[in-house]
């Protein structure tokens, strides 16, 4: 079973909105990352936590912040975002530490308007 | 010069073709190599790992070229449903995969 969930599906918020995106994984994998992923685009990696901490940053605007309040689950919290911040936010997890296949996550198309 | 670089195609095959794609990578220290394909509005989804020597499943057929830095897929018997985005991917010295941008693949019947 290599499923990542995320939800919710899709979403849409205002620029003053705070919404939050949730990720889960049962595989027992121990890193987890978040990418942005624009039209016709590859993903680009936002954050990785390995063993439940923050390992990677990929200069990311404070307007967005992650979480992982145990293995099993990932947050990305979302506070005071620009349009242009509008793209498929997706989430994926690999097992034992970062140097494993990556398996990803439905994604949440986000619109911010 | 990129750090993974694909020819974006669009490679347009009749069902039952071979085709094939390459991609190469400017960092010869990467040890770790996959291919992913996407689906319009999907998630990339984990086609296979590249191995030193190469690895094969079903009709799909995965080489390192670490000499010439590139490595290859082969699709064999091209299905209407293999019509996707193949996304080249390597990681890096800190585990952090870097994507090609992809070659888009369409077989028609």
């Amino acid at each position: 079973d290599t499923e990542v969930t995320q939800t919710p599906k899709h979403l849409v918020m205002g620029m003053t909105n705070k919404k939050s995106l949730k990720c889960e994984q049962h595989m027992g994998h121990r890193a987890m990352y978040w990418y942005k992923q624009k039209a016709k685009k590859p993903p680009e990696l936002m954050f990785v936590y390995s063993y439940e901490k923050l390992s990677i940053n990929e200069s990311v605007p404070s307007r967005f912040s992650p979480e992982c309040p145990n293995s099993s689950l990932l947050n990305l919290h979302l506070h005071a975002l620009q349009p242009e911040d509008s793209a498929l936010y997706l989430c994926a997890s690999s097992k034992e530490g970062t140097n494993y296949e990556q398996y990803f996550g439905p994604g949440t198309r986000l619109t911010v308007t | 010069r990129k750090e993974v670089e694909q020819d974006p195609g669009p490679f347009n095959v009749p069902e039952g073709a071979t085709v094939a794609f390459n991609c190469t990578y400017s960092n010869s220290a990467s040890q770790s190599f996959f291919w992913y394909r996407q689906d319009c509005r999907k998630e990339p989804k984990l086609l296979m790992s590249v191995y030193s020597s190469g690895n094969e499943d079903g009709r799909f057929t995965a080489q390192l070229n670490r000499a010439s830095q590139y490595i290859s897929l082969l699709i064999r018997d091209s299905k209407l449903s293999d019509s996707a985005t193949y996304l080249c991917v390597w990681m890096d010295s800190s585990y952090k995969l870097i994507f090609g941008s992809g070659t888009r693949l369409l077989v028609r019947p």
